[in-house]
């Protein structure tokens, strides 16, 4: 049984640019969450897609946006990139109703910007 | 707002003693969720143990207990018989419960523990 995976694993983009990020979730999870882990922290909540709508937003700008397709897969899009964009960028799942059915992690997308 | 916050930045034990791990929070909410995260070099983040807060009971894993002080808003885990392999960052993380529970974590800064052999 797959877990969550996310694509790619690494990737380094210029300030500036635009990057799309993609998690699949795990099997029977309809719910992704994503997240911003920069270096030596906690990660800090982006948003979260539930039935291909965006359910909450944390305290990102709307250079970050996302997409969630009817398999359940996510993007996570963030334009006009920002030297402090670069982190690791997590994605979660889990299912419907959340906390009985804990959120399954991916190994993220490490982001550099140069 | 919630808040997590970790004290310890970085810990370190020895092979087969116990460790604890401080985390204490800040919120108004009477319904939610704790949770302890481990993510190890490779970076996958793993749950280790998670706590209702309407159970007074002490959540247990194996090795892995916590010692919930609701009225404190304290959360510590602890770790029994410590094993190279739990050498990792870990992370204490909030939820909201109830009607107000959109699955959204709020996470610590992290204590990066070492397990010496």
């Amino acid at each position: 049984d797959a877990g969550v995976t996310q694509s790619p694993t690494h990737l380094i983009k210029t300030r500036g640019q635009q990057v799309t990020l993609r998690c699949s979730p795990k099997s029977g999870h309809d719910t992704v969450s994503w997240y911003q882990q920069a270096l030596g922290q906690g990660p800090q909540f982006i948003f979260q897609y539930y039935e291909e709508e965006e359910r909450q937003r944390g305290n990102f700008p709307d250079r970050f946006s996302g997409h969630q397709f009817p398999n359940y897969s996510s993007e996570l899009n963030v334009n006009a990139l920002l030297l402090g964009d670069s982190a690791l960028y997590l994605c979660a799942s889990s299912q419907t109703g959340g906390v009985d059915q804990p959120q399954h992690f991916g190994d993220g997308t490490r982001l550099s910007i140069l | 707002a919630q808040t997590v916050t970790q004290s310890q930045p970085e810990m370190s034990v020895q092979e087969a003693e116990t460790v604890t791990l401080s985390c204490t929070y800040d919120t108004s909410e009477s319904n939610y969720y704790l949770f302890w995260y481990k993510q190890p070099p490779s970076r996958q983040m793993i749950l280790v143990i998670r706590q209702e807060a309407y159970k007074q009971q002490n959540a247990t894993e194996n090795r892995f207990s916590v010692n919930f002080q609701k009225a404190a808003k304290s959360f510590s885990l602890k770790i029994s018989d410590s094993q190279l392999g739990d050498t990792a960052m870990y992370f204490c993380a909030f939820m909201k419960g109830g009607s107000s529970n959109t699955g959204k974590l709020i996470f610590g800064q992290g204590t990066t523990l070492q397990v010496k052999p």
